[in-house]
């Protein structure tokens, strides 16, 4: 069975481009999450989608950042335009059961966003 | 607010050796513990969790943590660190459907 999958799995973009990261959860699994961890910081939530809901979105730091999970498949987080500040790893898990802390998540190799 | 402090960024072991990783959490109630590792260019693997029962859980490669209330902790311990186990390894607490992860510790391991 395949894991969670994310791509790029590295980004270097200047300031005010767009990047679009994706993150491919295990097939059959409902729900969802990303994460970004600053260099130095602790890894933090950003969203969590059940399906193609966004269940949770308080940890999104500003409307520069859109996610979409159309269909309820893969997910993507776009940043758009880019600061220094969106600089980090960006962590993609799911998870198959209610989507409450006691689940399993499991967690993708991350996306190295890197902007100059 | 929760919070989950490592306060070490970095150690360094021999290998054979044995390993503790601190955590300690703060959260009104009785959280939800977690140990992840992320090996270099993998993503993070749950290594064991606590939700309740007995405090000494014991989770996969030889981990095992023990879950103190007194003093709002869950230490990692390993008995005979392997050169493999060089990593960063991650605290986590789980409250409602959100992870709440300490700044990771860095693990070196010197043959």
């Amino acid at each position: 069975e395949a894991g969670v999958t994310q791509f790029p799995s590295h980004s270097v973009i200047e300031k005010g481009q767009t990047v679009t990261l994706r993150c491919d959860p295990i097939s059959g699994h409902d729900n969802l999450y990303w994460y970004r961890r600053v260099m130095g910081k602790e890894i933090k939530f950003l969203l969590h989608f059940v399906k193609e809901s966004k269940q949770d979105e308080s940890g999104m730091p500003n409307n520069r950042f859109l996610a979409e999970r159309t269909g309820g498949t893969y997910s993507t987080l776009k940043v758009q335009p880019a600061e220094l500040e969106d600089s980090g790893v960006y962590f993609c898990a799911s998870s198959q059961l209610s989507g409450g802390s006691t689940d399993t998540q499991y967690f993708g190799p991350g996306t190295r966003l890197t902007v100059l | 607010a929760q919070s989950v402090t490592q306060p070490d960024i970095h150690i360094t072991v021999s290998e054979g050796a044995s390993l503790e990783l601190r955590c300690n959490y703060s959260y009104g109630a009785t959280p939800y513990l977690f140990w992840y590792v992320q090996s270099p260019g993998q993503g993070l693997q749950l290594l064991l969790k606590y939700f309740s029962g007995d405090t000494l859980v014991q989770g996969i490669k030889g981990f095992e943590a023990e879950f103190k209330r007194s003093q709002s902790s869950f230490n990692l311990r390993k008995p005979s660190v392997h050169w493999s186990d060089a990593a960063e390894y991650f605290c986590a607490v789980g409250v409602g459907n959100q992870f709440y992860f300490g700044t990771g510790t860095s693990l070196t391991v010197i043959p």
